[in-house]
């Protein structure tokens, strides 16, 4: 079946750093491709998604690429700030009908 | 005000109780999800609905039943809980048409619930 596999946390990184989050996904079919982020006592929020292969999506810094040859959807920001801090989830749409399926979550730690 | 609400907000319950999860939206969506939050296993569907004479299955709906009172409510009951349904309980919506399958999801802020 359809599922996404993130990187365990927590991922511990100064202000500044690079970051990068892998996501890979299995899935029949080309599904769209989603990022999402929790912030500490708040619902989940998208962050970025792509829709087909090669697309970049982005916003507040962070990128992905959809890349189907590899099925990975990595999340990648060039400089890391303390609000940054949240846990960040990969997800696909399965099956029509926006159905997500998500991966474990991942949780981020950025230090001054 | 938010647009997707959840009551309540924390709720400790015992073995064997009936309790009720309440959603409401103000965003004009027809299609609402339930899912629940565990720690390493991130969020998993319990039931969706595309609009008030639609209800399906997700993935994990067992021990869980639904109710779409109308296009803004969309409540969550659990008959009988039982401990290994502690969890964080997320309410979403999203505004999708036909089989579109990249829309946007809308999260209320989350129920915890602790069955004891």
């Amino acid at each position: 079946g359809n599922s996404v596999t993130q990187m365990e946390g927590p991922v511990t990184l100064s202000e500044e750093a690079f970051l990068t989050i892998n996501c890979t996904y299995t899935a029949t079919g080309y599904p769209s491709l989603f990022w999402y982020v929790q912030y500490p006592g708040e619902g989940l929020q998208l962050l970025l998604k792509a829709t087909k292969a090669d697309d970049k999506g982005s916003n507040k810094g962070f990128e992905a690429t959809y890349r189907k040859e590899t099925t990975s959807f990595h999340l990648e920001k060039g400089s890391v700030q303390v609000s940054d801090s949240a846990v960040y989830f990969c997800a696909l749409s399965s099956g029509g009908y926006n159905k997500l399926i998500f991966g474990a979550g991942t949780r981020l730690a950025v230090h001054p | 005000d938010a647009d997707v609400t959840q009551t309540p907000r924390n709720r400790i319950t015992k073995t064997g109780k009936r309790i009720m999860l309440e959603c409401s939206q103000t965003k004009g969506h027809d299609r609402m999800y339930w899912y629940r939050q565990d720690p390493g296993l991130g969020l998993r569907l319990i039931y969706y609905s595309f609009d008030v004479k639609d209800i399906n299955k997700g993935e994990i709906s067992d021990g869980y039943s639904v109710s779409r009172q109308a296009q803004a409510k969309f409540s969550l009951s659990l008959e009988s809980a039982i401990p290994n349904q502690t969890a964080l309980y997320f309410c979403a919506t999203s505004g999708g048409q036909g089989t579109s399958t990249n829309e946007k999801l809308f999260f209320g802020s989350g129920t915890q619930l602790s069955v004891l």
